[in-house]
């Protein structure tokens, strides 16, 4: 099945300072997906991407596949308080395989 | 989207126990998946559950440990069963929305063994 490697695992960073997680895989992926999951609480979908090159924007989040699809990155601009939380690449289809995140944190 | 509801939302259990997850949703799902998430680490998916079959289960997850029904469309368990320290975590059940690519998860069940 598919695996999905993430970098880095932890990202502590100022408030205001930019953050990027990494997801990659050996294998081209069909589609990516990311989620977020506050701390607590449980994932919540926030986009997918299907197309080789594929950029999406969402307010101060930026989904990138890359154009063999075996990577795909998430950045947030300006990283705000509410921000805090572990984010997930997922791969796959029915079911969805995880990586095992990147958990950012913001201080204020 | 699809409102999916679990109980109970967190319980301490004694070793050797077991324990019944219960799962909700709002609406007729044909693919309903049980995931692991251990302390600070990623998801593991357990089991996929479809009504009308047995569910399958991943590698490291038997029947005998995890016994999952699928009675209808909108519903399923998760037993946890002879429990141990190491069982200590959250279990979260998930639907894949009908019509769309996307996963929805309940809240989840924290589950803390002695």
């Amino acid at each position: 099945g598919q695996q999905v490697m993430q970098i880095p695992q932890y990202q502590h960073v100022q408030e205001g300072e930019d953050f990027t997680t990494y997801c990659n895989s050996s294998t081209t992926l069909s589609n990516i997906q990311w989620y977020k999951q506050r701390p607590g609480g449980h994932p919540v979908f926030l986009i997918q991407l299907v197309k080789s090159g594929e950029v999406k924007k969402q307010k101060r989040l930026t989904f990138q596949f890359g154009e063999a699809k075996k990577n795909s990155s998430l950045h947030i601009t300006a990283t705000q308080t509410t921000d805090v939380g572990t984010y997930f690449c997922a791969a796959g289809n029915t079911p969805l395989v995880f990586g095992k995140g990147t958990r950012l944190s913001v201080i204020a | 989207s699809a409102v999916i509801s679990q109980k109970p939302s967190r319980d301490i259990c004694q070793r050797g126990t077991s324990l019944t997850i219960q799962c909700q949703v709002d609406s007729q799902v044909t693919m309903m998946f049980w995931y692991r998430q251990q302390p600070g680490q990623s998801l593991t998916l357990i089991a996929t559950a479809n009504q009308g079959s047995e569910a399958t289960y991943e590698s490291g997850f038997v029947i005998d440990k995890f016994p999952i029904s699928r009675p209808n469309l909108t519903f399923s368990t998760l037993t946890v069963s002879n429990m141990s320290p190491e069982d200590s975590s959250i279990y979260l059940c998930s639907v894949w929305g009908q019509g769309t690519d996307t996963q929805y998860f309940g809240p989840g069940t924290r589950l803390t063994v002695l």
